[in-house]
């Protein structure tokens, strides 16, 4: 069946550093790729997302890299804050209407030391 | 805008007993899922709707699991009886009928099956 891995499970980086989570995918018919962050006593927040026909997207400390024959996309963080601090999830999906399950990595629990 | 909101946000009760989560999606979409988040993964969908349809179900364990969305709008997940194994994080999420894969998540239910 549909299979994302992520990694790694834990990071740990000092304020100001970059942070990279890398997700692999099994579905060669996946066309959308969002990501999460999961804070403690609130919901997962969509951070960034991109699409098949894009291979990178960038909004301001935060961009997503996709490469499809590799099937394999990433998160990068630049310039942590400990506010990002928080636990990431990647997803994968199919068209809404070839179905359109999210398919979810297994999470990394990204921490900023100030 | 309000977003995705849960009830209750944790729930203790002992093994055989029910359970029931409500959730109130986002106002005008269309689209409710309800995700099934043990500690450490990511979530798993349990069911789709679509307005009031179950479009998806496959993964929802029917024995002892039950969903319904009457008027299309706010849902409720039942389990009866509950294990101790569905101690988990329950997960509501919608999305609009303009922008299909973009999921908005709630905060969750936790529930600890004792």
């Amino acid at each position: 069946g549909e299979n994302v891995e992520q990694h790694p499970s834990t990071l740990s980086v000092q304020e100001g550093d970059s942070a990279v989570i890398k997700c692999t995918y099994s579905d060669s018919a996946s066309n959308y790729f969002p990501w999460y962050k999961q804070e403690l006593g609130k919901g997962s927040q969509l951070i960034i997302d991109i699409r098949s026909n894009v291979g990178e997207k960038k909004d301001q400390r935060i961009a997503v890299t996709l490469n499809k024959t590799a099937k394999h996309f990433s998160l990068h963080i630049t310039e942590t804050q400990p506010e990002d601090s928080a636990v990431y999830f990647c997803a994968a999906s199919r068209d809404y209407n070839q179905g359109g399950k999210l398919i979810f990595g297994q999470g990394t629990e990204l921490s900023v030391k100030p | 805008e309000a977003g995705v909101v849960q009830s209750p946000r944790y729930k203790i009760i002992e093994k055989k007993q029910p359970v029931a989560f409500w959730c109130n999606p986002i106002s005008g979409h269309n689209t409710l899922y309800w995700y099934l988040q043990n500690l450490g993964q990511g979530p798993e969908l349990l069911i789709r709707y679509e307005n009031e349809e179950a479009v998806d179900d496959s993964q929802l364990p029917k024995d002892r699991f039950s969903a319904e969305r009457l008027k299309g709008v706010d849902s409720t997940l039942k389990i009866q009886p509950a294990e101790l194994g569905d101690s988990a994080v329950y997960l509501c999420a919608s999305s609009s009928g303009t922008s299909r894969d973009t999921q908005y998540f709630g905060p969750g239910t936790r529930l600890t099956v004792l």
